[in-house]
């Protein structure tokens, strides 16, 4: 079975750091890309960041971009999101996700997340 | 960074209607590639429309996606009650792989 189970959630304070974890199985996790999508309470969905097969290439939303760092272990098979210096608006549910269909950047499966939030 | 804008924000319709909803997108979206996400409450998003206009295979043919360049559209001919949710759109063409902001389609 394809899963993806999300990890590392919690309080953070506004400054601090948060290290995410998403550990895949049940498919090849190094042939695929790998995104983090998040939802604020009472939002849409937010693309994040994404991650090629090898780690080569790295794409950041613009607001994220200087203090979040998306990165991946293979011979683990987990992907990473390093959250440092995040803001209230940073609260969230994070999603990692992935396509098992060759849609490199879409989210044919879904981790069911990880709740962040950014509070004094 | 491509904005996709979907409207209308939110669509209020009955069982048996048909819906129509538009993605909007700032830039023309690469190779069509353009996504439309079904997310109910306490699920997780499903992708059921890809490149724009191909479905996925175990979603009812009731939907259908069409457009290209920067206009897309969702229709699903004739709601049902389990269609009632919210739609968006992501394209996955060029980075970031940004997502409209929703389409709340609810129950008259």
């Amino acid at each position: 079975e394809v899963q993806l189970l999300e990890s590392g959630g919690g309080l953070v304070q506004p400054g601090g750091s948060l290290r995410l974890s998403c550990a895949a199985s049940g498919f090849t996790f190094t042939d695929h890309a790998m995104s983090w999508v998040r939802q604020s309470p009472g939002k849409g969905l937010e693309w994040v960041s994404g991650i090629s097969a090898t780690g080569a290439n790295i794409y950041y939303a613009e607001s994220v971009k200087g203090r979040f760092t998306i990165s991946r272990d293979n011979s683990k098979n987990t992907l990473y999101l390093q959250m440092d210096s995040p803001r209230a608006e940073d609260t969230a549910v994070y999603h990692c996700a992935t396509s098992n269909a060759g849609r490199v950047y879409a989210c044919d499966i879904w981790g069911q997340g990880t709740k962040v939030t950014v509070s004094s | 960074e491509i904005v996709l804008t979907q409207s209308p924000g939110t669509l209020s319709l009955s069982p048996g209607e048909r819906a129509t909803l538009s993605c909007r997108a700032s830039q023309s979206v690469s190779n069509n590639f353009l996504a439309w996400y079904q997310h109910k409450p306490g699920q997780t998003p499903r992708l059921f429309i890809f490149g724009a206009s191909h479905r996925a295979t175990d979603f009812p043919d009731r939907f259908s996606g069409s457009g290209s360049g920067t206009d897309f559209t969702l229709t699903i001919s004739r709601l049902e009650p389990e269609d009632f949710a919210v739609y968006y759109c992501q394209q996955y063409g060029s980075a970031p792989y940004t997502f409209g902001q929703g389409t709340k389609l609810e129950i008259k």
